[in-house]
């Protein structure tokens, strides 16, 4: 079992519209949480991250931690065709990051 | 401020033979990691340099290998390539630990 689990996808959505993005992680000793974003043929984007519990919020973008429940979220309002990416969470085990495989969205005009 | 450079953006290479790969982190940066991005696996990690010291590495074999110089760029070596070696390569500098990691472009790698 992966230690961060990330439904692949893809989600389509149309423009304007809340997107929820998801995973779940198993070690209850992570306190660092990241989400990033890939462009295709690009590197991964380090979009924000958080420390223990609580919501984070960068413009457009929050992302929540659950630490109960081991769940990490990343909410975007207002998405825009811009969006469209792989967004890729992940945990900091201390020496590397843990990631998920990434979801695919994509924002449709 | 420069990013992370990685060098060379393509290599095709044939099993069995060997690549470097080559990073150059964000200016005063001193900690690189290496991640292997496969469709199936997804990214996974190599290893960790710091201040030229190999401090961590992940479960890979040990044809899989790295430096790092004093002016922090990295590279990483590997040896006797099998077709699934063929992956992006990433590259990410910090300033110690990997809470804020910037990765590089990568090295798309495909082993014939």
């Amino acid at each position: 079992q992966k230690e961060v689990e990330q439904d692949p996808g893809p989600l389509s959505v149309p423009e304007g519209a809340i997107v929820s993005l998801n995973c779940t992680y198993s070690n209850s000793a992570f306190q660092y949480f990241m989400w990033y974003r890939q462009y295709s043929r690009k590197g991964p984007e380090l979009l924000m991250y958080t420390y223990s519990s609580g919501n984070k919020e960068d413009g457009r973008f929050t992302a929540q931690v659950d630490k109960s429940s081991k769940y990490i979220s990343l909410f975007i309002r207002d998405s825009q065709p811009s969006d469209s990416a792989t967004y890729l969470c992940a945990t900091y085990s201390g020496y590397a990051l843990n990631f998920g495989k990434g979801t695919s969205l994509l924002v449709t005009p | 401020k420069a990013g992370v450079t990685q060098t060379p953006r393509y290599l095709i290479k044939t099993r069995g033979q060997q690549v470097t790969l080559s990073c150059s982190p964000i200016s005063g940066h001193r900690s690189v990691s290496w991640y292997q991005q496969t469709p199936g696996q997804g990214l996974q990690f190599l290893f960790e340099y710091f201040s030229e010291t190999q401090r961590n590495k992940g479960n890979f074999p040990g044809r899989f290998s790295g430096r790092q110089f004093s002016n922090s760029r990295s590279e990483m070596n590997v040896s006797t390539l099998e077709l699934g070696d063929s992956a992006l390569y990433l590259c990410a500098s910090s300033l110690g630990g990997s809470t804020e990691a910037f990765f590089g472009q990568g090295t798309r790698l495909t082993v014939v």
